[in-house]
């Protein structure tokens, strides 16, 4: 069966300092994983997915297959971060998207 | 174009009242979902529907009924509403052609069932 978890339902680190927000999954066959994020008061969105192997406001996130992780890393966290982050897999037969319970990170002054 | 829309916003229920929660999307996608979203359960599927025509359940799909009126609405119905259904329900959509998917998501609409 797919699921997705994410250990931490709160994170709180200082401005600059790095953050990681950690994913993992279980799954027999090679899933796609994605990190999705929402704003205060506003929708869910997709931040960034695995095949893209892309940076987005400074984020990465890497699939370690042989840990079934796929953790959401930043070096130096901005206020504008805090939000609450949704870790998503989807297999590879087109099956339906699975969401983690999410981590809201929160980011101090 | 507006993405998704929902309607609507905000809904409060008694128990055993009825409603339907409204979908609408403008970016002609194939697939459309509705989940719910619960304090530490994160987002779970109630029903989807990968093309129009057709529905499918998801994970929790008992007390909800859905319809694709065509390709741009989905609507949930709660026949008889309780308070375990209290929630924020969301609708999402992806493209659904066999790329890459990304899923598209609604504002959310907040239930309250007293």
């Amino acid at each position: 069966a797919q699921r997705v978890t994410q250990p931490e339902k709160l994170l709180s680190v200082f401005k600059g300092a790095p953050v990681e927000l950690k994913c993992n999954y279980s799954y027999s066959g090679s899933p796609e994983l994605f990190w999705y994020v929402q704003y205060s008061r506003q929708r869910l969105q997709l931040l960034l997915r695995h095949i893209s192997r892309e940076s987005i406001k400074g984020f990465t996130a890497d699939l370690n297959k042989g840990e079934t992780s796929f953790h959401l890393k930043k070096p130096f966290a901005q206020e504008e971060d805090s939000a609450m982050y949704y870790c998503a897999l989807r297999g590879n037969y087109g099956q339906n998207f699975v969401f983690g319970p999410g981590t809201r990170l929160s980011v101090l002054p | 174009n507006a993405g998704v829309t929902q309607t609507p916003k905000f809904q409060v229920l008694k128990t055993g009242q009825s409603m339907t929660l409204q979908c609408a999307q403008d970016m002609n996608h194939n697939s459309m979902y509705w989940y719910r979203q619960d304090p530490g359960m994160g987002l779970r599927l109630i029903y989807y529907s990968a093309s129009e025509g057709t529905t499918d359940k998801g994970e929790v799909p008992n007390g909800y009924n859905v319809s694709r009126l065509n390709k741009r609405e989905f609507s949930l119905r709660l026949e008889s509403a309780a308070p375990s259904q209290t929630s924020v329900y969301f609708c999402a959509s992806s493209e659904s052609s066999g790329g890459p998917e990304t899923q598209y998501f609604g504002p959310g609409t907040r239930l309250l069932v007293l």
